[in-house]
């Protein structure tokens, strides 16, 4: 069963530095998503592609966060320079299509230790 | 704007007793309605989900869940829990223009043997 992958697993690293997570979404799937979950919180949504464009990143912090999907497929979320306050699990999902009816698959997550 | 609530932070259910999740939406249309499963280390699976049609949805491992509109609710079922069941539980919704989803704080479900 195809899976959507992300990587790493597990990251920590210093407030300041610069840290970057990947996402390989299940291949076919259109619509890629970049959610933030606090822990003892439910995930939100970060950012949203459509292919290779943005649809929404209206929740993204853009003072520090920045995201590409640059050929449509895989997608990278970096945060520079990390906060304490970053400290999270980050995960990733896809669908087929955009829109609530289409199913969002979702990857096991990074989690980041901000120190 | 949208909203989820899920009133139980915590629940602890014997093994074999019947369960019930609360969840609360508040959103403007008919929504669409969402409950996930999260296990420790992974991602959220998906259970079952309402668009329309029959207010009682069934899902994957035995859940079930029903839409009440004049209560705003979608409460998650289970006539039997299982040990296997203990987990993180999140109910979302969607639509209203925006395709990501909102999630309630979720409920961590404890079952005792």
């Amino acid at each position: 069963e195809a899976e959507v992958a992300q990587s790493p697993r597990y990251k920590i690293t210093e407030k300041s530095q610069a840290v970057a997570f990947w996402c390989d979404p299940i291949s076919g799937h259109a619509t890629l998503y970049w959610y933030r979950q606090i822990l003892g919180q439910g995930p939100e949504l970060l950012v949203q592609f459509q292919d290779e464009s943005v649809v929404d990143d209206s929740q993204l912090p853009k003072d520090r966060f920045s995201a590409e999907r640059l050929k449509g497929v895989d997608s990278t979320l970096k945060i520079q320079p990390a906060e304490l306050g970053d400290s999270a699990m980050y995960l990733c999902a896809s669908s087929l299509g955009s829109g609530p009816s289409y199913e969002q698959y979702f990857g096991p997550g990074t989690r980041l230790t901000v120190t | 704007a949208q909203s989820v609530t899920q009133p139980d932070i915590h629940i602890t259910v014997s093994e074999g007793a019947s369960l019930e999740l609360r969840c609360n939406y508040s959103y403007g249309a008919t929504p669409y309605l969402f409950w996930y499963v999260q296990s420790p280390g992974q991602g959220l699976q998906l259970l079952l989900k309402y668009f329309s049609g029959d207010t009682l949805v069934q899902g994957i491992k035995g859940f079930e869940a029903e839409f009440k509109r004049s209560q705003s609710s979608f409460n998650l079922r289970k006539p039997s829990v299982h040990w296997s069941d203990a987990a993180e539980y999140f109910c979302a919704v969607g639509g209203g223009g925006a395709d990501g989803l909102t999630f309630g704080k979720g409920t961590h479900l404890i079952i005792q043997p």
